[in-house]
């Protein structure tokens, strides 16, 4: 069965630096999907950033990133210049093509300012 | 467009009492999906729909039952609460090109609590 861990429960980082979430899964497969949502106190899930596995280049949306090691099964998020708003719960998440969403726990992120 | 919408925000159910959980999309997606979340568990599939009139399990999906007579509507019925059913409810839906690789578009959650 499919499986995604976020092994870090909380991390902290200072207004304006970097930061990397860190996301492993597996799987068996070797077509498959895999996102970052943001869930803000307001408890909204938001889609952060979406990786298809066949492409093995890196998904990046403004200063969102990610680092796709398909053969480590790795999926790590990179924010960059970080910012108060950027504090959430950040999800990982694996789809296949037997129409499974797998969740990871989630980070909590915590933007020191 | 509202986007999905979910009602209520919050609820409060004694043990065995049965309640249904709204939840509407304007988007005219196909896909829909429902979640629940616990701490320390992120989000578990409980049932999800391709379309109307169809429908099936996710992960968790004892004692909810679900219907899609509709594309715009997913409801979500307890037809007997339990303490065990007190969680954050998240509906989704999804353009239909493909469950596992859809972005799916979230509503905000119901809160609910089983006494």
């Amino acid at each position: 069965a499919q499986t995604v861990t976020q092994s870090q429960p909380e991390m902290s980082v200072q207004e304006a630096e970097t930061v990397t979430l860190s996301c492993t899964y597996d799987t068996s497969e070797s077509d498959y999907y895999l996102f970052w949502y943001k869930q803000p106190p307001s408890r909204q899930m938001i889609l952060v950033i979406r990786q298809e596995a066949y492409k093995q280049q890196n998904a990046t949306e403004n200063r969102f990133s990610v680092n796709f090691q398909k053969a480590a099964k790795s999926f790590s998020l990179k924010i960059s210049d970080s910012q108060l708003g950027d504090a959430a719960m950040y999800f990982c998440a694996y789809g296949d093509r037997d129409d499974k969403i797998i969740f990871g726990k989630g980070t909590r992120l915590h933007i020191l300012p | 467009n509202a986007g999905v919408t979910q009602t209520p925000k919050f609820r409060v159910l004694k043990t065995g009492q049965s309640m249904t959980l709204l939840c509407a999309q304007d988007m005219n997606h196909e896909y829909m999906y429902w979640y629940r979340q616990d701490p320390g568990m992120g989000l578990r599939l409980i049932h999800y729909s391709v379309g109307a009139g169809i429908t099936d399990q996710g992960e968790v999906p004892n004692g909810y039952n679900v219907s899609r007579s509709t594309t715009e509507d997913f409801p979500l019925r307890l037809l007997s609460a339990a303490p065990s059913q007190t969680s954050v409810y998240f509906c989704a839906s999804s353009p239909g090109t493909g469950i596992y690789s859809d972005t799916q578009y979230f509503g905000p959650g119901t809160r609910l609590t089983v006494l």
